[in-house]
């Protein structure tokens, strides 16, 4: 059973237009979301996180929505860059900050100059 | 920054062998660490919660007998795969919490032939 579903394998943007990955749980008590960044042969990176308390956060070029009535988030970068290209997970969390993730399949992103 | 570090990245052994895998955290200390793997185009799985002198939490469906996790000191946790087989072909990685972030290892890709 996938908790936490990318059902997006894969996106292509052009360089200089926004970004937008999709990601949606079906657990309702997961109360912390987070995306990761993984290139090839490398474990992921942390990129950003949110609280269920939250509907937006923003860091830099990276913001990510939550739309728990939906339980549904996104991951919005604008402006994308060729160095964004790289595979997004998304993981949630049971407890505020808890150790345990649940990841989902992951999106390949391509950014096109 | 926290940094996980894992050895080695590729392994490749013969049907019916062992294998370890290191976790090393590299300038914090860390209880717990975790141990996750990634088949291809799917998420990363939680195998285990490596806890730091005692005995690791294996998640449903896997199997502790197969996957030996020791994590005798703060910084190192081990991963065996015994008796190794071609389905545990995969992508493992570790992680662990460190200043308030969750840390991956490079990940170790190991092929059984």
């Amino acid at each position: 059973d996938q908790q936490v579903k990318q059902n997006s394998p894969s996106l292509s943007v052009q360089e200089g237009r926004i970004s937008i990955l999709n990601c949606d749980y079906t657990n309702s008590m997961f109360d912390y979301f987070l995306w990761y960044k993984k290139y090839p042969a490398e474990g992921p990176t942390f990129l950003i996180s949110i609280s269920s308390i939250k509907d937006k956060n923003e860091d830099g070029r990276f913001t990510v929505f939550l739309n728990k009535s939906a339980k549904h988030l996104s991951l919005h970068i604008v402006p994308s860059q060729p160095g964004d290209s790289a595979v997004y997970f998304c993981a949630a969390s049971y407890n505020q900050g808890a150790q345990k993730l649940v990841f989902g399949q992951g999106t390949r992103l391509t950014i096109n100059p | 920054g926290a940094v996980v570090s894992q050895h080695p990245s590729r392994v490749i052994c013969k049907s019916g062998t062992s294998v370890k895998i290191e976790c090393r955290s590299l300038d914090f200390q860390a209880t717990t660490m975790f141990w996750y793997r990634q088949f291809p185009k799917q998420s990363l799985m939680l195998m285990a919660t490596s806890n730091e002198g005692s005995k690791a939490t294996y998640e449903q469906g896997v199997e502790k007998d197969k996957f030996l996790i020791n994590h005798a000191s703060l910084t190192l946790s081990t991963l065996t795969v015994t008796s190794a087989h071609p389905e545990d072909s995969s992508f493992y990685i570790c992680s662990a919490w460190g200043a308030g972030e969750l840390f991956f290892g490079e990940g170790s890709r190991l092929t059984v032939l």
